[in-house]
C-alpha cells in the first residue's frame, strides 16, 4: 500500500509567481490535511479537506492561499504571488474515512514539499 | 485553544542509554489523542506512538513507551536501548477527538526536541 505522495519534493519560485503543491492520499483515505513547517519550528495546521469539501481552514492565511480536493485527482495547495516568507516545508497528511473504517484519528504524512522563494 | 509545550530544545545521550522526552499540553477537552512523531534528517514525519486519552494504560511500541498523566496534562516519551537511528527531531502532538463523520481533526504540534544519539 503506497504511502502519502507529494510532488514536487522541491519547488523554487521567484517572488510574485504561483506555487502549486500536490498531494495524493494513501489508498482508501478520504481525508487530507495540509501543514506548514518553518525552519526550526513545529508543524502548523493549515487546512483539512474531504473530497470536494473544505472542513476546517482555520489555519489558512486569508489571502493568496487556497486548497482543494476534487472528486478525482490529488489535493492541491495553491499559493498565489509568493513572497519570501512563504519559503517553508509543506506537509500533507491523510487519514481514513468515518468511524468504523479503521483507526480514524491517526494521520499519516507524506515526505513534504520544500518551497523556496527567491 | 490547545497548546503543546516541549521544554527541551535539544538532548544528547550515548547509544544504548535510555532517554525521556517531556511534553505538556493544555486543553479543556476530555476526549483527545496524543502522538509522538519522529522527523529524521530526511524530514519525513514518522508516527512513533499514539495514546487515547480515555485509556489509563500507557502505550508501548517496542523500545518506545509513554508516561501519560492525564490530570497533570503530561505525555513523556521514553526511548530504551537508544540506537543511532533514533537521532531525529521528536514532536509531541495533540488532536481533539472527531465528532460523528468528521474523522481525524487537526494536529497541534509542540516545537520539537532535537535528539542526538552518540556512538
Amino acid at each position: 500500500n503506497a504511502g502519502v505522495m507529494q510532488n514536487p519534493r522541491h519547488l523554487v519560485r521567484r517572488r510574485g509567481q504561483e506555487a502549486r503543491l500536490r498531494c495524493s492520499p494513501m489508498k482508501g483515505h478520504s481525508h487530507v490535511y495540509w501543514y506548514r513547517q518553518l525552519p526550526e519550528e513545529g508543524l502548523k495546521f493549515m487546512v483539512y479537506l474531504q473530497k470536494e469539501n473544505i472542513i476546517d481552514e482555520s489555519g489558512m492565511p486569508k489571502e493568496r492561499f487556497s486548497a482543494e480536493f476534487p472528486k478525482e485527482g490529488p489535493s492541491i495547495l495553491r499559493i498565489q504571488q509568493v513572497v519570501r516568507g512563504d519559503s517553508a516545508a509543506y506537509f500533507c497528511a491523510s487519514s481514513p474515512g468515518p468511524p468504523g473504517t479503521g483507526s480514524t484519528d491517526t494521520q499519516y504524512f507524506g515526505p513534504g514539499t520544500r518551497l523556496t522563494v527567491l | 485553544a490547545q497548546t503543546v509545550t516541549q521544554s527541551q530544545p535539544e538532548m544528547s545521550v550515548q547509544e544504548a542509554e535510555t532517554v525521556t522526552l517531556s511534553c505538556t499540553y493544555d486543553t479543556s477537552e476530555n476526549n483527545y489523542y496524543l502522538f509522538w512523531y519522529k522527523q529524521p534528517p530526511s524530514r519525513q514525519m514518522i508516527l512513533v506512538i499514539r495514546q487515547e486519552a480515555y485509556k489509563q494504560q500507557n502505550a508501548t511500541e517496542n523500545r518506545f513507551s509513554v508516561n501519560f498523566q492525564k490530570a497533570a496534562k503530561s505525555f513523556s516519551l521514553k526511548i530504551s536501548d537508544s540506537q543511532l537511528g533514533d537521532t531525529a527531531m521528536y514532536f509531541c502532538a495533540f488532536e481533539v477527538e472527531g465528532i460523528g463523520f468528521q474523522g481525524a481533526q487537526k494536529l497541534v504540534f509542540g516545537q520539537g526536541t532535537r535528539l542526538t544519539i552518540n556512538p
